[in-house]
């Protein structure tokens, strides 16, 4: 079935530092991708998607790139700040609009 | 506009006790999904609602797990009885139209089994 694997966490960053957040995919067909982020005490909220291959999702200085070839949603930001401290789930949407996520990555900024 | 309401926030019960899990969805969304989310892992999807019929329940433990949305509005997730792998925070979520993707999910119920 339909899996999506995340790099493990948690990144501890400082602030101002280069953010990425590998994730693969695998699916039987041409899935959307998405990223969620879980900030604490508040439910999911999505970041950015892409729905076509090369399509690129972003969102408050986050992107991610739709990588057919290497079946990959790479998550990316040129300078984190303390308040993206969160936890980010990369998940795909295919038939029947199930989301399968991730199992998530924590980012811890420091200041 | 306001956005998906969960209740309680958090409950603990015993092994073998029943527990309920209230979701009001966004107004006018006709779709609605449970989640399940343990500990360290993400959510993983128990029910999807269209309107007030089930869409998808193949992942419910249905021996335990019930879920109705009555009117197609609010939804209930009942558990009995429940076991201790059943900790976990549960996740209610909405979405407008399928052709939109978007998913809005509330702050979840977070059940403590002992």
């Amino acid at each position: 079935g339909d899996s999506v694997t995340q790099m493990e966490g948690p990144v501890t960053l400082s602030e101002e530092a280069f953010l990425t957040i590998n994730c693969t995919y695998t699916a039987t067909g041409y899935p959307s991708l998405f990223w969620y982020v879980q900030y604490p005490g508040e439910g999911l909220q999505l970041l950015l998607k892409a729905t076509k291959a090369d399509d690129k999702g972003s969102n408050k200085g986050f992107e991610a790139t739709y990588r057919k070839e290497t079946t990959s949603f790479h998550l990316e930001k040129g300078s984190v700040q303390v308040s993206d401290s969160a936890v980010y789930f990369c998940a795909l949407m295919e038939y029947g609009n199930k989301l399968v996520f991730g199992a998530g990555t924590i980012l811890r900024v420091k200041s | 506009e306001a956005g998906v309401a969960q209740s309680p926030r958090y409950k603990i019960i015993e092994k073998r006790q029943s527990v309920a899990f209230w979701c009001n969805p966004i107004s006018g969304h006709a779709t609605l999904y449970w989640y399940q989310q343990i500990l360290g892992q993400g959510p993983k999807l128990l029910i999807q609602f269209q309107n007030n019929g089930v869409v998808d329940d193949s992942q419910l433990p249905k021996d335990r797990f019930s879920a109705e949305r009555l009117k197609g509005v609010d939804s209930t997730l009942k558990i009995q009885p429940a076991k201790l792998e059943d900790s976990a925070v549960y996740l209610c979520a909405s979405q407008d139209r399928v052709i939109n993707e978007k998913l809005f999910f509330g702050s979840g119920t977070q059940l403590s089994v002992l």
